[in-house]
């Protein structure tokens, strides 16, 4: 069965240090992978996607994301986190070979505090 | 360019009422999906239109409608609320509602049915 995994419900981290969200995936075909990032009261917003290509994928707020096709993995990571960093992460998974939305999967989400 | 727009942002319904919520796509863009999120099941696809027409359907009952009319704005529709309706419904919009274009996605509108 198609699924995605996000093992961390919650994560706290002090700002300035560095993050790394995990997100795993059980997917039948070559995947797309997406990573969102919702605040409080708003819809979400794309950080960064993966079709093809390389790898490690860069994204807005100073975002980035590897694949690991042999991990089935998709961790997301900044170096250095801010207040506004604080919000609720979504990975998000779909097929190469289905191309429209209504076969993306979200994972549960990640939720992130941000200690002054 | 403005965003997503999604009225009410807040509506609180009794069972058994009937329930419409509007979205305004981004200008141009002719692909508008409806998501509900809760806490428990998380983010679910509801459906999809494009061109006025819906193109694909998610696992909901048939008491969830939608409908877009010829300006791309949305609008779905919540018949015999049930209190397992109590979501945050999302609205999205993208070019052509292809994976490979990138979905905007409205404030949602957080609806409680009591």
């Amino acid at each position: 069965a198609q699924s995605v995994t996000q093992p961390d419900i919650h994560i706290t981290v002090s700002e300035g240090a560095s993050l790394e969200l995990r997100c795993n995936y059980s997917y039948g075909a070559t995947p797309y992978l997406f990573w969102y990032v919702q605040s409080p009261g708003q819809g979400l917003q794309l950080l960064l996607k993966y079709f093809s290509g390389d790898t490690l994928v860069q994204g807005i707020k100073g975002f980035e994301a590897e694949f690991k096709r042999s991990q089935s993995s998709f961790n997301l990571r900044k170096p250095s986190v801010h207040w506004s960093d604080a919000a609720e992460y979504f990975c998000a998974v779909g097929a190469q070979t289905k191309t429209s939305y209504d076969k993306v999967i979200f994972g549960p989400g990640t939720s992130l505090s941000v200690i002054p | 360019k403005a965003g997503v727009t999604q009225t009410p942002r807040y509506l609180i319904k009794t069972r058994g009422q009937q329930v419409t919520l509007s979205c305004s796509p981004i200008s141009g863009h002719r692909s508008v999906s409806w998501y509900q999120q809760t806490p428990g099941q998380g983010l679910q696809f509801l459906f999809e239109y494009f061109s006025e027409t819906q193109r694909n359907k998610g696992n909901f009952p048939g008491r969830f409608s939608g409908r877009q009319f010829s300006n791309s704005r949305s609008e779905m529709n919540v018949s015999t609320l049930e209190l397992g309706d109590s979501a945050l419904y999302l609205c999205a919009s993208s070019s052509t509602g292809a994976t490979t274009d990138t979905q905007y996605f409205g404030p949602g509108t957080r609806l409680t049915v009591l």
